[in-house]
């Protein structure tokens, strides 16, 4: 059974980098043909898409993080990684990793880990 | 970017009876390319409805979802207690991928 598990840094301080990691177990990254997103919540936001991988690498961003963030996946170790540069009291949330539905490149999301809470502040 | 509007922002209904939530999108969603999930305090959002009304694994079938192009409905025809939680809709015909801000359904 797929699941994902989000680590990381609880606390940022103001424009320092923000960097979280997301575990894959269940299933091989390496034969799986997934994409998979980082999405974050927050009170003031909602829930925002961050970003997508495809397995090989490729990724695509939401351009409201002004190119401030990057996305890598590790397929030999199983899993994915979100760094944020520069951040501000509003990058501050829950943040989740999430897979694309299989069936759909680039859907709805299906699994999610539980998330992370970060915090900015000095 | 295309923006969710969601209606109503709270629902307030007993056990039993029959939701309706709606989502319209600002621009056309091409095949269907909407999604809607439950949220619970404390837990990530969970898969309810993809491509406008494919019930994901799982879902019971008193979760149903309708609509095209910019309206969108969520019908739960038979509120179960844990069934009260907020519902986000999504779309994913276009990046950036967006959501809307919710609708919270709590007990009458």
């Amino acid at each position: 059974q797929l699941q994902l598990q989000e680590s990381g840094p609880g606390l940022v301080k103001p424009s320092e980098t923000l960097s979280l990691n997301c575990s894959v177990s269940g299933v091989s990254m390496t034969n799986s043909f997934n994409y998979w997103g980082w999405l974050r919540q927050s009170p003031g936001k909602g829930l925002e898409w961050i970003g997508t991988i495809y397995y090989n690498g490729n990724a695509w961003y939401n351009s409201s993080l002004s190119s401030r963030a990057t996305i890598s996946v590790d397929t030999s170790k199983d899993h994915l990684s979100l760094q944020v540069r520069s951040v501000t009291a509003a990058d501050a949330g829950v943040y989740y990793c999430a897979r694309h539905v299989v069936e759909t490149p680039m859907g709805a999301f299906d699994i999610w880990g539980r998330g992370t809470l970060v915090t900015v502040s000095s | 970017e295309i923006v969710l509007t969601q209606s109503p922002g709270t629902l307030s209904l007993s056990p039993g009876e029959r939701a309706t939530l709606s989502c319209r999108a600002s621009q056309n969603l091409s095949r269907g390319s909407l999604a809607w999930y439950q949220q619970k305090p404390g837990q990530p959002p969970r898969l309810l409805i993809k491509g406008a009304s494919k019930r994901a694994t799982g879902i019971p079938d008193r979760f149903s979802g309708s609509g095209s192009g910019t309206d969108f409905t969520l019908t739960l025809s038979r509120l179960e207690p844990e069934d009260f939680a907020v519902y986000y809709c999504h779309q994913y015909a276009r990046t950036p991928y967006t959501f809307g801000p919710g609708t919270r359904v709590d007990v009458k």
